[in-house]
């Protein structure tokens, strides 16, 4: 089957904590994409990157960071640093950046909570 | 700065009914525009991808509209059926610079048997 795997679906951070989580895809693509969404709200682009060694930070960058190390993982880890983790957390994929290839295919989510 | 503002935030309906969701953003620099459906607790699944030269896309009992000029998309169920609820999202992609996909908050509908 092909598509976006993130894991796990639920995760629990403690106080000073950093967490790690998951997206794997097998599409063959490109680019891949991190949001977070909370409730009431869009989802807000975190970072993104348009291949494999490269990424750019989108709008709430903050307290997160990243790796793309292989073309089909793309690691999010939360930090201490992010004072207000809680929320849901997409991945999602694309082709590529630019065109119409950009039409983005999301992962089944992560749901972060703070103990 | 793109701002997309969808409106009812919430819609409950009677199986059967026909209804309209919509969608308005503030920057009409766009190059196309996207329906998404969400399931509680889960991920996006795509709908409908309007490119901004069309004025409208169909697929099954959904259609989707563009009025580029205006800044407005519609989102048209007909016959709704309980499958239908979910929550709909509209986002547009930046035509210049940035080609980031900004999102509306959505709008949860509940279709009642």
């Amino acid at each position: 089957d092909g598509g976006i795997t993130q894991s796990p679906k639920y995760l629990f951070r403690k106080e000073g904590q950093n967490v790690t989580l998951s997206c794997e895809q097998n599409l063959n693509h490109d680019a891949m994409y991190w949001y977070r969404q909370d409730p009431g709200q869009g989802l807000r682009l975190i970072y993104y990157s348009q291949i494999v060694n490269d990424f750019q930070k989108g709008d709430i960058a903050e307290g997160y960071s990243v790796s793309r190390e292989k073309k089909e993982s793309f690691p999010l880890t939360v930090t201490s640093a992010q004072k207000n983790p809680t929320a849901f957390y997409l991945c999602a994929s694309s082709i590529s950046w630019g065109g119409a290839k950009n039409i983005q295919y999301f992962g089944a989510g992560t749901r972060l909570s703070v103990l | 700065k793109q701002e997309v503002t969808q409106i009812p935030a919430a819609l409950s309906v009677p199986e059967g009914e026909n209804l309209v969701l919509n969608c308005s953003f503030t920057d009409s620099a766009i190059y196309n525009l996207q329906w998404f459906r969400q399931d509680p607790g889960k991920g996006l699944t795509s709908l409908l991808l309007i490119q901004s030269s069309q004025r409208e896309q169909t697929s099954g009992r959904l259609n989707a509209s563009l009025d580029k000029s205006s800044g407005r998309s519609t989102l048209y169920i007909a016959a709704s059926q309980p499958g239908d609820s979910a929550t709909y999202l509209c986002a547009v992609r930046q035509d210049t610079g940035f080609q980031k996909l900004v999102f509306g908050t959505g709008t949860r509908l509940l279709v009642s048997p």
